[in-house]
């Protein structure tokens, strides 16, 4: 079965500051690797997700994936407020639907 | 705008009493599932469908039942609630075409048993 673990548990940055998020997995045959972030009693909601090797940026966000060293990361530039949050990462197989295993999370606090 | 409904947002019973909670998704998905959030363990999968009268078991599926009465509409059955059941529940769907498919998940419900 899919382990999926993620580190920090929680964090705390200063406004402006880099974030770095860590998630490995255990399924070299993984196919899917996603991030979602939950504002405090909201719904998680998909935030980014890459399928190769390599890295992906969407504005202040960056996804690198490494399947050899099956661990992948997400990275915030500039962390705001806002980006406050539970931040979950999912793993699937490639297989006739898209079974998500999420790690346990890690609690990101930006200071202002 | 495609979503995903749940009903009730909060909801109180005494052990062993009967609970359903409901979820509806208008994303034109095949697949929903139900989770449930527990501090320390994050998102765990109890059941999930991939269509009208189709049901399959998740990873904790030990109390829970589960019906998929149409492509919208996924219930989960608590038939003798326990206080090991006090949880964040959340319904998801994702699009069966895509097995890279985003989940879109409801609100929650939040359960407490007493």
């Amino acid at each position: 079965q899919q382990k999926v673990q993620q580190s920090p548990e929680s964090l705390i940055v200063p406004e402006g500051a880099m974030t770095s998020l860590n998630c490995t997995f255990s399924d070299s045959a993984s196919q899917y690797f996603a991030w979602y972030r939950q504002h405090s009693g909201k719904a998680p909601k998909a935030l980014m997700s890459i399928f190769s090797n390599g890295e992906k940026e969407e504005g202040r966000f960056t996804i690198h994936l490494n399947k050899a060293s099956l661990h992948f990361s997400l990275h915030i530039r500039d962390s705001q407020p806002s980006d406050s949050a539970l931040y979950l990462c999912a793993v699937s197989m490639r297989s006739g639907y898209n079974k998500l295993t999420f790690g346990k999370g890690t609690v990101l606090l930006v200071s202002p | 705008e495609a979503a995903v409904t749940q009903s009730p947002r909060n909801k109180v019973t005494v052990t062993g009493g009967n609970v359903t909670l409901s979820c509806r998704q208008t994303n034109s998905h095949n697949y929903m599932y139900w989770y449930r959030q527990d501090t320390g363990h994050g998102l765990r999968l109890i059941h999930y469908s991939y269509g009208a009268g189709n049901l399959q078991i998740g990873d904790v599926p030990d109390g829970y039942k589960a019906t998929r009465t149409t492509q919208e509409d996924f219930f989960l059955l608590l038939e003798l609630a326990s206080p090991s059941q006090t949880s964040l529940y959340f319904c998801a769907s994702s699009d069966a075409n895509r097995w890279d498919s985003d989940y879109t998940f409801g609100s929650g419900t939040r359960l407490l048993v007493i």
